[in-house]
């Protein structure tokens, strides 16, 4: 079974610092990991994936992503924070079978101060 | 650019009553999901759906969640009997045809309120 662990409820940051959103995963074989945000009663949008390549993975509004594979970790990293990134971010893990379910994780929610 | 659209957007109904929420994906995607998310928290996998049948289903998906694809567009959840506890946001997703490294596309949600 695959699951996914977001260690931090919250993480604030100062605008134009770098921010870190961690992420931890299970999952047997190859691990296909994203993550997506969600804005205020919005949908969740896709910010970049991890399926096989470089272990830095670079995404959408300057977002990237480094897969270790040793530590079972895809944090998600941005090198200067904005305070229009302040939302919630799920990283997320699918399986290789069955129905291919996306399971993700309880959600970190950034906070970015002005 | 393409969208998943969710129909209504918000439902208030009374316990006991059957829902219907409607999806309607992304028209080349294959495989179809409902999620739930409970007062803005974690987002809840429910069932994936790809060739007209159910891939897989969680242990939330009882007997009283049924999806189905009626006219090959659209894609509905129905809860038969409504309980309080099925308050939530509840999404629909889609991938295209790799479902194993496609993200999900989702669509705005649709609110379910039940009293």
């Amino acid at each position: 079974a695959q699951s996914v662990a977001q260690p931090e409820d919250q993480v604030n940051v100062a605008e134009g610092n770098p921010l870190t959103v961690k992420c931890t995963y299970s999952v047997s074989g190859n691990p296909y990991l994203f993550w997506y945000v969600q804005y205020p009663n919005r949908g969740l949008q896709f910010l970049l994936k991890y399926i096989t390549g470089d272990n830095l993975v670079k995404g959408s509004y300057g977002f990237e992503a480094e897969f270790n594979k040793s530590q079972t970790s895809f944090h998600l990293k941005k090198p200067s924070a904005l305070v229009s990134d302040s939302a919630l971010y799920f990283c997320a893990v699918r399986g290789n079978t069955g129905g291919f379910k996306t399971i993700f994780g309880a959600g970190t929610r950034l906070f970015v101060k002005a | 650019e393409p969208e998943v659209t969710q129909t209504p957007s918000h439902q208030v109904t009374q316990m006991g009553q059957e829902v219907i929420l409607r999806c309607v994906p992304i028209s080349n995607h294959l495989y179809f999901y409902w999620y739930r998310q409970i007062l803005g928290q974690k987002v809840e996998f429910l069932v994936s759906f790809y060739n007209n049948e159910i891939s897989e289903k969680s242990e939330i998906f009882d007997d009283q969640f049924s999806v189905e694809r009626p006219d090959g567009s659209n894609f509905t959840l129905k809860i038969r009997s409504t309980k309080l506890e099925d308050s939530a946001m509840y999404f629909c997703a889609s991938t295209p045809g790799l479902p194993n490294t496609g993200e999900l596309f989702f669509g705005e949600g649709s609110r379910l309120t039940v009293l």
